[in-house]
């Protein structure tokens, strides 16, 4: 059975940072694109990040540079590393994986909240 | 970036009617468009991809439609467990990624 559960959110103050996980069962992490959607109390949904299969990144403009994905075979597990966050960071994080006929995504984890005040 | 536009916000509608929700993209996404279903406290679940495509054991209730610019999902027959939030995704033209706002179901 395909898995994605996420750990490691809470509340952080802005400037701070914070490291999420997805541990990912009944698959490879590697062979998929694998992503982060994000999703504001009472808003939608907000693509983050992908980490495709061959390992190359892409991000948002809203969290390039603060934002890191990256994964650990060994473990089968999904990062994102959130650095210098801002309140409007707010939000359920969701890890995703890609439907595997187009950038779609067939399975999401039950996500993690990330809160964002002083 | 393409700009995915849902209507209506939400939609009031009876048990065991017909559901029409539309969304509309800002270029051309070909047929690379997905809907997502997501109840209250729950992670989204896929509906349709390809525009038409039904998911692994989605009801045939649902069903897609739509090229280009234009789509729509339509619930044959609304069930109790379908009164939720509905969101179109389009996967042509990216990075980013786009989602549309989300169209509201609710009991009439």
């Amino acid at each position: 059975e395909v898995q994605l559960v996420e750990s490691g959110g809470g509340l952080i103050q802005p400037g701070g940072s914070l490291r999420l996980s997805c541990a990912v069962s009944g698959f490879t992490v590697s062979t998929k694109y694998m992503s982060w959607v994000r999703q504001a109390p009472g808003k939608g949904l907000e693509w983050v990040s992908v980490i495709y299969a061959a390992g190359s990144t892409n991000y948002a403009d809203s969290v390039r540079g603060r934002f890191t994905t990256s994964r650990d075979t060994s473990k089968n597990t999904l990062y994102l590393e959130m650095n210098s966050l801002r309140v409007e960071d707010t939000a359920v994080y969701y890890c995703a994986r890609d439907g595997g006929y187009g950038f779609y995504f067939d399975c999401w984890g039950q996500g993690s909240l990330v809160t964002v005040s002083s | 970036e393409i700009v995915m536009t849902q209507s209506p916000a939400t939609l009031s509608v009876s048990p065991g009617e017909r559901a029409t929700l539309s969304c509309r993209a800002s270029q051309s996404v070909m047929t690379n468009l997905a809907w997502y279903q997501q109840k209250s406290g729950q992670a989204p679940r896929l509906l349709i991809y390809s525009a038409s495509k039904r998911a692994t054991d989605i009801p045939a209730r649902f069903s897609g439609s739509g090229s280009g610019t234009e789509f729509t999902l339509t619930i044959s027959s609304l069930q109790s467990e379908d009164f939720a939030v509905y969101y179109c995704h389009q996967y042509d033209n990216w990075p980013p990624l786009t989602f549309g706002g989300g169209t509201k179901v609710e009991i009439k």
